[in-house]
């Protein structure tokens, strides 16, 4: 069983829907990474959270440290925001990140 | 540019060969991470330095595999007598001891024939 779980694998949506994509985690964690990755390209950092809830434009993100899991939210979603989404895990000393599979998401115009 | 920067972009090369690539991250960062990523998975950590010592190695990290950051700056991966199943994105990424966000180079990708 992988540390870090997300769900859905695969996601399709209509243009101006509101996206969820789900993280849950298996091992303690000093905080958690919501990354961007567009087919081909790198890696960008969307939010790093270790409590509650984080805002940035029409995305949010929450984090319940007890239930061990996190949700990754788009409002208002657009064809731009088709990608692959990663949650990934800070652990240890070091910081290393485990990471999720990635949900593969597609809007729709 | 201030972000993490990663050379070359592209590598193809024939099975047995060595390759090296280069991670230079951003530059008040101290700590610095590689990372592998094959098709369709999500990436796995490989490496980590924290300045110039390299803290802690994956068991993914055979011995065909060695990292250096010599100066605590730039940092290098190389990979020996390459096998088919080391192609894949190479990533790179740093953060600093006060912020621990990790930010990512564009990636080599290495495609083994």
């Amino acid at each position: 069983k992988n540390e870090v779980e997300q769900s859905p694998q695969n996601l399709t949506a209509q243009e101006g829907e509101f996206i969820t994509i789900n993280c849950s985690y298996s091992v303690g964690i000093s905080a958690l990474h919501w990354l961007q990755q567009h087919p081909g390209g790198g890696i960008v950092s969307l939010f790093m959270l270790s409590s509650g809830k984080k805002k940035h434009g029409r995305l949010i993100a929450t984090i319940n440290i007890q239930e061990k899991h996190s949700s990754l939210h788009i409002t208002a979603s657009h064809p731009r925001d088709s990608a692959v989404y990663i949650c990934a895990a800070l652990r240890g000393a070091t910081n290393k990140l485990i990471f999720g599979t990635g949900t593969l998401l597609a809007v729709q115009p | 540019d201030t972000g993490v920067s990663q050379d070359p972009r592209h590598k193809i090369t024939k099975r047995g060969q060595n390759v090296t690539f280069r991670c230079d991250p951003i530059s008040e960062h101290n700590r610095l991470y590689w990372y592998r990523q094959t098709l369709g998975q999500g990436p796995e950590f490989l490496t980590y330095f924290q300045n110039e010592a390299q803290l802690e190695k994956s068991r993914l990290l055979s011995d065909r595999f060695s990292a250096e950051r010599p100066k605590g700056s730039f940092s290098t991966l190389e990979i020996q007598r390459t096998e088919q199943g080391d192609s894949a994105m190479y990533l790179c990424a740093s953060s600093s001891d006060r912020a621990r966000e990790q930010f990512f180079g564009p990636g080599t990708r290495l495609t083994v024939l």
